[in-house]
């Protein structure tokens, strides 16, 4: 079976930087992608992974290890608007959908 | 604001009735999805569409019935369904299927049965 790990909540202040992490044991591996979803909103894409190394994309970064089944999201300069949750998931091949984590969800407060 | 539309957003049967969910999709996409999001669970992949064609269905018990009439409407038919069945309901689509290409979901129908 697939399996994705990542933290199920994560708590920070305004202005801090943090990480989510994720980890995969899965039976082929295409890239992690991941998603951002607020209460009672839809999911909404934010980075996708296919070779290691640090995507960066404003104050969002998500970073992979293909050798590790690793990889996070770095949330730097946090905002109240930045608590959701968090999706991590993964491509098993180039033409297959995604299997996605049981999400974190990020609480930020002033 | 997303380019993909659910309806209804929200929908209370009880276990005899027959509904319908809807999707409408305003990308130019050529897949859609259908998902189950349930609490503390992951979003769990119902069925695929690309190009009108159903590509992937996930074990999904008989009394979901997925529509694709064309590219940018995607229907889930819903019949005889139990109580573990209410969860919220997501609609997706992508340009295609597959690799890292970003999926667009929809607010989701939020469904309870009685």
């Amino acid at each position: 079976g697939q399996s994705l790990e990542q933290p199920s909540e994560v708590t920070a202040v305004e202005g801090a930087i943090v990480q989510i992490n994720c980890t995969y044991q899965t039976s082929g591996f295409y890239g992690l992608s991941w998603y951002q979803q607020h209460d009672g909103g839809a999911p909404t894409f934010l980075s996708y992974n296919a070779l290691d190394g640090l995507e960066e994309t404003g104050r969002f970064s998500s970073f992979l290890s293909r050798s590790d089944s690793y990889g996070y999201l770095l949330l730097q300069e946090l905002q109240m608007k930045d608590s959701a949750s968090y999706f991590c998931a993964v491509s098993l091949t180039g033409y297959s959908t995604l299997t996605f984590g049981k999400g974190t969800m990020l609480l930020v407060s002033p | 604001e997303t380019g993909v539309t659910q309806t209804p957003r929200h929908l209370v049967m009880g276990m005899t009735n027959k509904k319908s969910l809807k999707c409408e999709q305003h990308l130019g996409h050529n897949a859609m999805y259908w998902y189950k999001q349930s609490a503390k669970k992951p979003l769990e992949l119902m069925f695929v569409y690309s190009l009108e064609e159903r590509v992937e269905n996930n074990s999904v018990p008989s009394r979901f019935s997925p529509e694709c009439p064309n590219s940018s409407h995607l229907f889930l038919h819903l019949h005889t369904l139990q109580p573990e069945d209410s969860a919220l309901y997501l609609c997706a689509s992508s340009q295609v299927t597959g690799g890292g290409q970003p999926q667009h979901f929809g607010d989701g129908t939020r469904l309870s049965i009685l």
